[in-house]
């Protein structure tokens, strides 16, 4: 069974401060790895997808993936109020032409300002 | 684009009934996903579809649970007789090929299943 974890949190950082968010994976030749946002009662969204080791940046969102240790976090800078929702891990599952994605439970991270 | 449509939003339901939820894909996309989520389990991929045709449906649950896309423009998931467990939030999700390694998935706002 391929896993996906995450710490559920809650996770409490407060306005301006860095938020980090941690996911681990079992699937060891998983070659794809996303994070999505889910605000309460809304769908999950795509913010950041990274394919290889080291960090990707994007705005105030920078991934970082270590494939030897099988992990994939996410640093939110300056976090917002506005951040303040649950990021999920995704896994995009090993396989030719396979486009299934495992998700972790998530975690649910609080911006106080 | 509209994105992924879904309906009902919501429906409330009693335990034994059959339920049928609907999604229709964004245009040109040639996968189809239905998920599942509770806070116990998260998200769960029940099924998924390639051009209309399904892939893996490993993650149903059961056999009260069916999913169907007709054409490319529609699928259902039914639910026949429904449960109290089966109480969640179902998504819906579109992708397309051909992105290589990013085929990021467009969810549906979900329809909120209550079984009473």
């Amino acid at each position: 069974q391929k896993e996906v974890e995450q710490n559920s949190g809650p996770l409490s950082v407060p306005e301006g401060a860095i938020a980090s968010l941690n996911c681990t994976y079992s699937d060891r030749v998983s070659q794809s790895f996303f994070w999505y946002r889910q605000y309460s009662g809304k769908s999950p969204e795509l913010i950041m997808s990274i394919y290889s080791n080291g960090d990707k940046e994007d705005g105030r969102f920078t991934a970082q993936l270590n494939k030897a240790s099988q992990y994939v976090s996410l640093l939110i800078r300056d976090s917002q109020p506005s951040d303040s929702a649950t990021y999920l891990c995704a896994v995009k599952n090993s396989g030719a032409g396979s486009y299934q994605l495992t998700f972790g439970k998530g975690t649910k991270l609080s911006v106080i300002p | 684009d509209a994105g992924v449509i879904q309906s009902p939003r919501h429906e409330v339901t009693e335990m034994g009934q059959e339920v049928t939820l609907r999604c229709k894909p964004i245009s040109g996309h040639d996968y189809l996903f239905w998920y599942r989520q509770t806070m116990m389990r998260g998200l769960e991929l029940l099924i998924y579809f390639n051009n209309n045709v399904p892939i893996d449906d490993s993650g149903m649950p059961e056999d009260r649970f069916s999913a169907k896309m007709p054409n490319a423009s529609f699928s259902t998931l039914k639910i026949q007789p429904s449960e109290p467990r089966d109480s969640a939030v179902y998504f819906c999700a579109s992708s397309q090929t051909g992105r290589g390694f990013y085929s990021p998935l467009h969810f549906g706002n979900g329809t909120r299943l209550t079984v009473t």
